[in-house]
């Protein structure tokens, strides 16, 4: 199985900050990361695939970079609408899974 | 517009069976792997499996293997998740998820949730 390590666990940042979440995979998984967006009570979000590949509807100020086993999802200034908890995912195994999440709170 | 509408909430008892329907529309089913997804209240995601509809294809989550069975009807474009001998550790919501692109792994399109609560 691949572990999917995401740091940090949580994060306080204000409206107009830039703010960068990490994901680390126990192995190589070249590009097949994907990041989601979850507020409470709802379903998770596609916000990017394959690294940094921005999903339809997006705003742009998301952003996904990284390859091999490290992986940064972006934020470049955060929005109240944003404040959530995000995940990391990896289909490069055919046993997919996920980051614990990070939550962004609002300070 | 795609649309995945799962069946409704459902209450268990310890080592009994569940089986939640995912109904597919706005695209077609055949063409894109379907994977379910669970979360415990106040944890994260947690993949359990895939089924490729037009393969028939599956792969589970080691943790499920033996417990866990996914099929899809391609006449009415429904997915199912049959997860037995369930636990009060099984007490989640739980989603289907379609793929982006064919079989890829990332979900673009997700279920309402499902759920299916464990409780003697």
């Amino acid at each position: 199985d691949i572990q999917m390590t995401q740091s940090p666990s949580s994060l306080v940042a204000s409206v107009g900050d830039r703010v960068t979440i990490t994901c680390r995979a126990s192995r190589s998984i070249t590009r097949y990361v994907h990041w989601y967006q979850q507020k409470p009570g709802k379903v998770p979000n596609l916000l990017i695939y394959g690294t940094s590949n921005l999903q339809s509807g997006v705003p742009s100020r998301f952003s996904g970079s990284g390859s091999g086993t490290d992986f940064t999802l972006t934020i470049s200034s955060v929005q109240p609408e944003d404040f959530a908890t995000y995940f990391c995912q990896q289909s490069y195994s055919t046993l997919y899974s996920f980051g614990q999440g990070t939550k962004l709170e609002i300070k | 517009q795609v649309h995945l509408v799962q069946s409704g909430g459902e209450v268990k008892k310890p080592g009994a069976s569940v089986k939640v329907s995912c109904k597919a529309s706005g695209y077609s089913f055949t063409s894109y792997c379907i994977s379910w997804v669970r979360q415990a209240p106040g944890q994260g995601l947690e993949w359990m499996g895939w089924i490729g509809p037009n393969s028939g294809n599956t792969n589970y989550e080691y943790k499920f293997r033996g417990r866990i069975t996914l099929t899809t009807d391609a006449s009415t474009s429904t997915a199912y998740m049959e997860l037995v001998s369930l636990e009060s550790d099984d007490t989640a919501v739980y989603y289907c998820a379609k793929d982006y692109y064919d079989c890829s792994g990332g979900f673009d399109s997700w279920g309402q949730g499902t759920q299916v609560t464990v409780s003697s």
